[in-house]
C-alpha cells in the first residue's frame, strides 16, 4: 500500500484562486519532503525541498511567492498554488524519506491540477 | 550538475519480447541511478537502483539494469514483456546519498498482444 499519500488526486479551480495540495507520510516521519512538477510529456522537475519546521528551499526559477510550501509536522507538507493561472496546470508529486529508514525515497500518487 | 537523457519517448514491444529502455546520464561525481515506473493515475514506484555496488542491478517484476561507466548508461531491460508492464518509466540520477533526484523525460512503454 501507499506510504506517501497526496490529496487531492485531481483538482479543478478557477483562475485567480488558490489551491492547496497535501503530502502525507502515512507510517513514518519525514523531516524532508520534496515537491516535483511534471508538464505533459516532460520530465519531473524538482520545485523545492520542504523542511520540517523551517523554510522551504526552492530550485532556481521557482517562484516561492507563487508556490507556498509549509512543512508543519513530520508527516505533512503542503503545497499551495497561490492565485493559480492556467499555466500552473500540471501534475504535482511529492516524495519523502523515512527519517529512520534505509534511505528509500517514497513518492506520492501525484495531484493533477487544472486551472480554468 | 547532473542530467539524464532517455532515448525514445515511446517504446512499443510485443508481449513476450525483450524490453530495452535506454538511459544515459551526465554527472560530475559518481552517481546513484534509479529507474521508476508510473502506472496510470498512480505515483512513482521504484524498480531498482544503483548505488556503487554491483554494476548489474536486479529489480522488481523481472527488470534489471546495468551501470556502464564507460558509456555513461544505465539501460533497463526485461527478457520477456508482459501486458502489465505497460506504463511510464523514468530514469533518475542523484549524487551519492542525496535525496534530490534529477529525472529523465520518461519513456512510455506499450505492450502489443
Amino acid at each position: 500500500g501507499a506510504v506517501v499519500s497526496q490529496h487531492p488526486s485531481r483538482v479543478i479551480c478557477k483562475s485567480g484562486t488558490s489551491v492547496k495540495i497535501e503530502c502525507r507520510s502515512l507510517d513514518f516521519q519525514a523531516t524532508t519532503m520534496f515537491w516535483y512538477r511534471q508538464f505533459p510529456k516532460q520530465s519531473l522537475m524538482l520545485m523545492a525541498t520542504s523542511n520540517e519546521g523551517s523554510k522551504a528551499t526552492y530550485e532556481q526559477g521557482v517562484e516561492k511567492d507563487k508556490f507556498l510550501i509549509n512543512h508543519a509536522s513530520l508527516t505533512l507538507s503542503t503545497l499551495t498554488v497561490a492565485s493559480a493561472h492556467p499555466e500552473d496546470s500540471s501534475f504535482y508529486i511529492c516524495s519523502a524519506i523515512n527519517d529512520r529508514g534505509a534511505n528509500t525515497i517514497y513518492f506520492g500518487e501525484g495531484s493533477w491540477l487544472t486551472v480554468v | 550538475a547532473q542530467s539524464v537523457t532517455q532515448l525514445g519517448s515511446h517504446v512499443s514491444v510485443s508481449e513476450g519480447a525483450l524490453v530495452l529502455l535506454r538511459c544515459n546520464y551526465s554527472s560530475s561525481v559518481p552517481p546513484y541511478l534509479f529507474w521508476y515506473v508510473q502506472y496510470p493515475n498512480q505515483g512513482l514506484q521504484l524498480l531498482l537502483k544503483y548505488t556503487s555496488a554491483a554494476t548489474l542491478v536486479k529489480g522488481i517484476n523481472g527488470f534489471e539494469a546495468e551501470f556502464k561507466k564507460s558509456e555513461t548508461s544505465f539501460h533497463l531491460t526485461k527478457p520477456s514483456a508482459h501486458m502489465s508492464d505497460a506504463a511510464e518509466y523514468f530514469c533518475a540520477v542523484s549524487e551519492p546519498g542525496a535525496q534530490k533526484l534529477v529525472f529523465g523525460q520518461g519513456t512510455r512503454l506499450t505492450i502489443n498482444p
